[in-house]
């Protein structure tokens, strides 16, 4: 079974700040993960798949890195708007989709 | 754009069956190269896959709720849904439906969810 762990699970900053987000796989994944954001009271978005792919009109502040079991989303400078809960997800062929416990990006 | 929403009630009581239904519109489930998926979000929780169906009707399960899920798809109504039976206070939720990549690549696969409906809370409680 594919464990995702997430780090940290608060990260507390300002607007303007970079924030990096972490995403560990108990396994190799290869490139296989997906980011999404999460507001309160809305359902998740997708920011990145396979990684390192924006996905349709994601604004270019975000970016997805790392392979095999190590994965990073930064987003580069804070907007006002940017300040939720962040997942990782991955899919396995024998378990189907997994996702991480969640970082939340709040104000700090 | 392609839109997704959710709908089925909002409170059921235990041991019985919860019934979702997902209306997809601005495409066609039959179009194919997605598959359809339901996510669940336990209140202040994270995020749980449940299953996902293909418009041919191919289904794949989560294995921890395989036993008492159904997921099935009506694509004269560009709809799909999905029966939970002998819910309990533990399934008490907020239910998403979700459009699906889902690809087989090497030993690993890979698959996305974008995009979501806006999600529909089921209280389970007598």
């Amino acid at each position: 079974e594919i464990v995702l762990t997430q780090s940290p699970a608060t990260l507390s900053l300002s607007p303007g700040e970079r924030a990096t987000l972490s995403c560990r796989a108990s396994q190799s994944v290869s490139s296989s993960l997906a980011w999404y954001q999460q507001k309160p009271g809305q359902a998740p978005r997708l920011l990145i798949y396979d990684a390192s792919n924006r996905a349709t009109g994601i604004p270019a502040r975000f970016s997805g890195s790392g392979s095999g079991t190590d994965f990073t989303l930064t987003i580069r400078s804070l907007e006002p708007e940017d300040f939720a809960v962040y997942y990782c997800q991955q899919r396995s062929n024998w378990q189907g989709f997994t996702f991480g416990p969640g970082t939340k990006v709040d104000i700090k | 754009q392609v839109q997704l929403q959710e709908s089925g009630p909002g409170l059921v009581k235990p041991s019985q069956t919860l019934s979702l239904t997902c209306t997809v519109s601005g495409g066609s489930i039959s179009s194919g190269g997605h598959y359809w998926s339901w996510i669940r979000q336990h209140p202040g929780k994270g995020l749980e896959w449940l299953a996902y169906i293909y418009y041919s009707g191919s289904t794949y399960y989560n294995p921890s709720l395989k036993s008492r899920l159904t997921i099935s798809v009506d694509t004269s109504k560009n709809q799909f849904s999905l029966n939970l039976r002998s819910v309990t206070v533990a399934d008490t939720a907020v239910y998403y439906c979700a459009r699906t990549l889902v690809m087989v690549v090497g030993p690993i696969g890979d698959g996305w969810f974008d995009p979501w409906g806006q999600g529909t809370l089921v209280t389970v409680s007598s």
